[in-house]
């Protein structure tokens, strides 16, 4: 089936604006992961979903970022008041049953590379 | 706080031979480590998951192992290809924390 898909691919933004990037998982997959990763470095993680709920969101760097998951399924990472240094890619996975789970395998999505001017 | 290293910013080796990758942490435990690989452009793909009770786990031509006294995790491509020429991230249980990766090149 369809893996992970991310829109839009690239977004081109100007500081201060607010943009939302949308992550659609593999079907039937309960977690969700948000991760954001600048040029050599390794992914960070942002926050994780289980089923509808944020069920670790220590990763967020501070309250512009937010991140919903209404239905369980489609997830939204929402940035206010984008800062230069929010440029990265955002990735997004997504796994069958999440950590709770045990040792449950991250599906990745291709990215959203954001850049703000 | 938990630190993940690994090993070298960039791995270039002769097509044939084996790739050695190495990830320490510190000031953790984890029960399992994951091994992903990233093209450009790409988000990780999941290669391997050892756990702590685990020495040595093999697929194909990867190999891996974890030594949870030393707390390191080496990563071995045998008779490498230029088509394993990625970057290669090490990734810790619980939080998912990743390491900075090793840009392997492989030469033909």
């Amino acid at each position: 089936g369809a893996g992970v898909s991310q829109t839009p691919s690239n977004k081109v933004t100007e500081k201060g604006k607010y943009v939302e990037l949308r992550c659609d998982p593999i079907s039937g997959h309960t977690a969700l992961y948000w991760y954001r990763q600048s040029l050599g470095q390794g992914p960070e993680f942002l926050i994780y979903f289980q089923g509808t709920g944020a069920a670790d969101d220590s990763g967020l760097p501070n309250d512009r970022f937010f991140a919903v998951r209404p239905e369980g399924s489609v997830s939204t990472l929402k940035i206010q008041r984008t800062e230069r240094g929010d440029s990265a890619v955002y990735l997004c996975a997504s796994s069958l049953t999440g950590l709770a789970g045990g040792s449950d395998t991250q599906y990745f999505g291709p990215g959203t590379r954001l850049t703000v001017l | 706080s938990q630190k993940i290293e690994q090993n070298s910013e960039a791995l270039n080796i002769q097509e044939g031979k084996t790739a050695t990758l190495t990830c320490n942490y510190t000031n953790y435990s984890p029960a399992y480590l994951q091994w992903y690989r990233q093209d450009p452009g790409r988000g990780p793909v999941f290669l391997l998951l050892i756990r702590e009770n685990e020495k040595e786990k093999r697929k194909e031509r990867l190999k891996v192992t974890f030594d949870t006294t030393l707390k390191q995790s080496l990563f071995h491509i045998t008779a490498s290809q230029p088509a394993d020429s990625a970057t290669y991230l090490c990734a810790l249980e619980g939080d998912m924390r990743f390491g900075a990766g090793t840009r392997l090149t492989v030469k033909p």
